[in-house]
């Protein structure tokens, strides 16, 4: 399968602070997308990406498809302690409807 | 609009026992997906359908693991005879083609 590689791996940060994490693959994806998940729960879409350079927002979180196709970003403002889980980047290559999935980025907010 | 549907949420069975996961995907939703995820990793894709028929099944372990989804609608996933190794959540998803992935709470397996 695809290997999206995400980072940070794990972040610690003070409330009210911004965050950036970021996807990078090898290979070009027609849509990207950026999850968070709960512990013991399935992951919950939170933005939806699907044209090279679309910025998109959803109230604090802002997402990015980048130029090349082969990344994307994801930035969250004024953290606050329930923005604490883990976030996923998929990415949707040109042929065929499969999502792959990145290796995570585990944030944690100090209140 | 109801979510994607899976049962059980748990599930705790002894190694070599089989063990089967139901998952009723959004109402209209073609695309289904299984997929694997081990703690302090992402879903990893077992098998994809569309509508009832498979479009990838590349990385199932084919020798102890089988899905279908007879009638297009849900679908089960099954695993016989069970490892260790196959403690994970087991997350269903679903979307149109090409559309947004949706997940349910998925089940978390733990082969002991």
């Amino acid at each position: 399968g695809q290997q999206l590689n995400q980072s940070p791996q794990s972040m610690f940060i003070q409330e009210g602070e911004d965050v950036s994490m970021n996807c990078t693959s090898s290979s070009i994806f027609n849509t990207w997308l950026w999850y968070k998940q709960d512990p013991g729960e399935g992951p919950v879409l939170l933005i939806a990406l699907y044209k090279a350079g679309e910025l998109t927002s959803n109230g604090r979180l802002t997402a990015q498809f980048g130029i090349t196709r082969k990344d994307s970003f994801l930035n969250i403002s004024a953290s606050i302690p329930s923005d604490v889980g883990i976030y996923f980047c998929a990415g949707q290559l040109l042929t065929g409807n499969q999502f792959y999935f990145g290796t995570g980025t585990s944030l944690t907010v100090i209140p | 609009e109801a979510g994607v549907a899976q049962s059980p949420r748990y599930k705790i069975i002894e190694k070599r026992q089989s063990v089967a996961f139901w998952c009723n995907p959004i109402s209209g939703h073609a695309t289904l997906y299984w997929y694997q995820q081990i703690l302090g990793q992402g879903p990893k894709l077992l098998i994809q359908f569309q509508n009832n028929g498979v479009v990838d099944d590349s990385q199932l372990p084919k020798d102890r693991f089988s899905a279908e989804r007879l009638k297009g609608v849900d679908s089960t996933l099954k695993i016989q005879p069970a490892k260790l190794e196959d403690s994970a959540v087991y997350l269903c998803a679903s979307s149109h083609p090409g559309g947004r992935l949706f997940f349910g709470s998925g089940t978390q397996l733990s082969v002991l």
